[in-house]
């Protein structure tokens, strides 16, 4: 499975956009990118997933490049529920792909 | 809503014990995985299961053994528990696409 590079830390206001983002440049054309957040003490929550198009559900907006190196997870207004671990992940898109988590990036949404 | 439900929250054991740690789904999920969670080391693959019978090694499979003899069950198995397995574990379900569903985990201490 390819690798990704986030950023390991990150702040943003309250009421603001969160923009996280994620390169994974190596990115096979069977693999998905998925985005998973981890708040303090809890397992990993699933947040949104894809493969070349840009997709939005009730809990943030996911946008590929292109040229699906890099991607970008939006939570369109942050709150301070949404400080957490932020995990950006590629996976081929077959029953044998294996799930690493990479370090992550830690969201601190400020008042 | 999918749920996958981890025998124990909590887990103190013995050193040289045989530990089982349990891990159920209820969405006939073809695909599980255990991780285990420390600090400053992130998420770690242990093993992963495809399907009955089929498994995996993970990043970390020393001292560790799985067993998956139906579907919806995927047990972590620690032959001789050692205090350096004392941590969070953590189980989680997927179906290819869709994302992983993760278990409440299990923070085991071995004395």
């Amino acid at each position: 499975d390819a690798k990704t590079t986030q950023p390991p830390s990150m702040d943003c206001a309250e009421g603001r956009a969160a923009n996280l983002p994620c390169n994974h440049s190596t990115i096979s054309g069977n693999e998905y990118v998925y985005w998973y957040r981890q708040i303090h003490s809890q397992g990993p929550q699933y947040i949104i997933h894809g493969l070349k198009n840009n997709e939005t559900n009730e809990m943030a907006s996911l946008i590929i490049t292109e040229d699906r190196k890099s991607s970008t997870l939006i939570l369109p207004h942050a709150t301070l529920r949404d400080t957490a671990v932020y995990y950006c992940i590629v996976r081929v898109s077959s029953n044998t792909g294996k799930l690493i988590f990479g370090q992550g990036t830690t969201l601190q949404v400020k008042p | 809503d999918v749920k996958v439900t981890q025998s124990s929250r909590y887990l103190v054991k013995r050193t040289g014990e045989k530990v089982f740690l349990e891990c159920v789904q209820d969405m006939d999920h073809e695909n599980m995985f255990w991780y285990r969670q420390d600090p400053g080391l992130g998420l770690r693959l242990i093993y992963f299961s495809y399907d009955v019978k089929m498994k995996e090694k993970g990043d970390i499979p020393e001292g560790y053994s799985v067993s998956r003899e139906k579907k919806e069950r995927f047990s972590l198995i620690l032959e001789s528990a050692s205090t350096n397995q004392t941590s969070m574990y953590l189980c989680a379900s997927s179906y290819i696409p869709q994302g992983a569903f993760f278990g409440q985990g299990t923070r085991l201490t071995v004395v």
